[in-house]
């Protein structure tokens, strides 16, 4: 078995502020993922990475910027956090790139902007 | 575009109770898509519940059960009597099959809520 490891847990920031969220897994999976998720609404992908040093866009990557620096962790950052945003940060790793692939989640980081 | 729907909640039922969430999917970017069920228990992440990558194949677990028809682009999750650890949030993924992306795409979840 493994785990995903988010930090932090809790992101309070002001408007503007460029924020840091990171991941680590344990799996020794190639792929890990980057999705966001807003009140009654579903996850929606921000980047992934099929190996260490690679980055792909998803549906939502503007605002974002992502670093795969070694195979086990992924971080993702908010350049310009928006006032009143709040959201939860999911980050995601399989095993492969595959459609098919089981993805396992990490408990999520929670974001908050004042 | 590619999108899941499903059942909106939250639905709330009886113990021993049978359920149905529905979803359904349009893949009009997918030439092979695979069909996922998630489930995000109270206090826990969100893990697989199920997967079917064939259409017309079933997948089950924990009782749960979901047939993938690629004709009515459907995927719902059924279970013939729930219990009250069952209560939890439930996402329907869209899934590229020959696809080598990993994206999934997620219906907006359904909270189930199963009372004693």
């Amino acid at each position: 078995g493994g785990i995903i490891t988010q930090t932090p847990k809790f992101l309070i920031g002001q408007e503007g502020q460029k924020l840091t969220l990171k991941c680590q897994q344990n799996f020794n999976h190639d792929t890990m993922y980057w999705y966001r998720q807003d009140s009654g609404k579903g996850l929606r992908l921000i980047y992934y990475s099929i190996t260490e040093n690679d980055l792909q866009k998803g549906d939502l990557s503007e605002g974002y910027d992502a670093s795969r620096e070694k195979k086990s962790s992924f971080s993702l950052t908010v350049t310009s956090a928006q006032k009143n945003e709040m959201a939860v940060f999911l980050c995601a790793s399989s095993i492969r790139d595959w459609g098919y692939a089981e993805q396992f989640f990490g408990p999520g980081t929670r974001l908050t902007v004042l | 575009g590619d999108s899941v729907t499903q059942t909106e909640g939250p639905v709330t039922v009886s113990e021993s109770e049978s359920l149905i969430i529905n979803c359904t999917y349009s893949a009009t970017s997918i030439a092979y898509p695979n069909l996922f069920w998630y489930v995000r228990y109270p206090g826990e992440g969100l893990q697989l519940l199920l997967k079917v990558i064939t259409a017309g194949q079933k997948g089950s677990s924990r009782g749960f059960e979901a047939t993938y028809n690629k004709e009515t682009t459907s995927f719902h999750l059924q279970k013939a009597s729930v219990q009250e650890s069952d209560s939890a949030v439930y996402y329907c993924a869209l899934g590229e099959g020959a696809g080598n992306t990993g994206k999934l795409i997620f219906g907006l979840g359904t909270t189930l809520q199963v009372q004693p």
